[in-house]
């Protein structure tokens, strides 16, 4: 199984909302992504989880939130969000190397409407 | 900043004709990386070539690599209307790191 899913595919929020955006994969990969992509533009890095835990924040507004309950499952917490935030949230997965960077095997998306 | 930057921003040709796509960056890298990606959609790994490599085939694609003057170029030879989408390369942060920096992309548009 090379699949990576995520829930829901698309989603409307306003800005006092609570929603979570869901990502799950079965190949055994040890290091999981969050990305967002505006139009136009290519993915920007989030968030990096290694072995469950939280190695990389790319400085990220605390209204994003990620979690990271076991190694196949990823989450994204949304709360207060702005319009600027619409955008397509990439989940991906990959194995975890320190000398060669692996190939990245990633989701379909979410895209997210922020009223 | 971008770490890599490719070229030409969009390209438009005939379904059967070849379509080649750059990449230059701008550090040392231990492998480049090509994704593929339809409108809208999750990015699809094409294919990875090593920084020791010069060459890569797969399929209907070539990959080549000049680290001398990094740079990278993809080329999709007969082109089908299926291969509508955006490129990106990608390398990686910085040294030790695993994390991937993408270029613009490049969005070609064949057409049948």
């Amino acid at each position: 199984d090379t699949e990576v899913t995520q829930t829901p595919k698309h989603l409307v929020m306003g800005m006092t909302n609570k929603k979570s955006l869901k990502c799950e994969q079965h190949m055994g990969h040890r290091a999981m992504y969050w990305y967002k992509q505006k139009a136009k533009k290519p993915p920007e890095l989030m968030f990096v989880y290694s072995y469950e835990k939280l190695s990389i924040n790319e400085s990220v507004p605390s209204r994003f939130s990620p979690e990271c309950p076991n190694s196949s499952l990823l989450n994204l917490h949304l709360h207060a969000l702005q319009p600027e935030d619409s955008a397509l949230y990439l989940c991906a997965s990959s194995q975890v190397r320190l000398v060669v960077v692996p190939e990245q095997y990633f989701g379909p998306g979410t895209r997210l409407t922020v009223t | 900043s971008q770490q890599g930057e490719e070229d030409p921003q969009a390209l438009s040709i005939q379904e059967g004709e070849n379509a080649t796509m750059n990449c230059s960056y701008k550090t040392s890298i231990n492998n480049l990386q090509w994704y593929r990606q339809n409108s809208g959609r999750g990015l699809v790994h094409l294919i990875l070539i090593r920084s020791n490599e010069r060459e890569k085939h797969s399929g209907r694609l070539r990959v080549t690599l000049d680290t001398s003057k990094k740079s990278s170029s993809l080329l999709i030879t007969a082109s089908r209307a299926a291969d509508t989408a955006s490129y990106f390369c990608a390398t990686m942060r910085g040294a030790g790191s695993y994390q991937l920096t993408f270029g613009k992309g490049t969005k070609l548009s064949v057409i049948p």
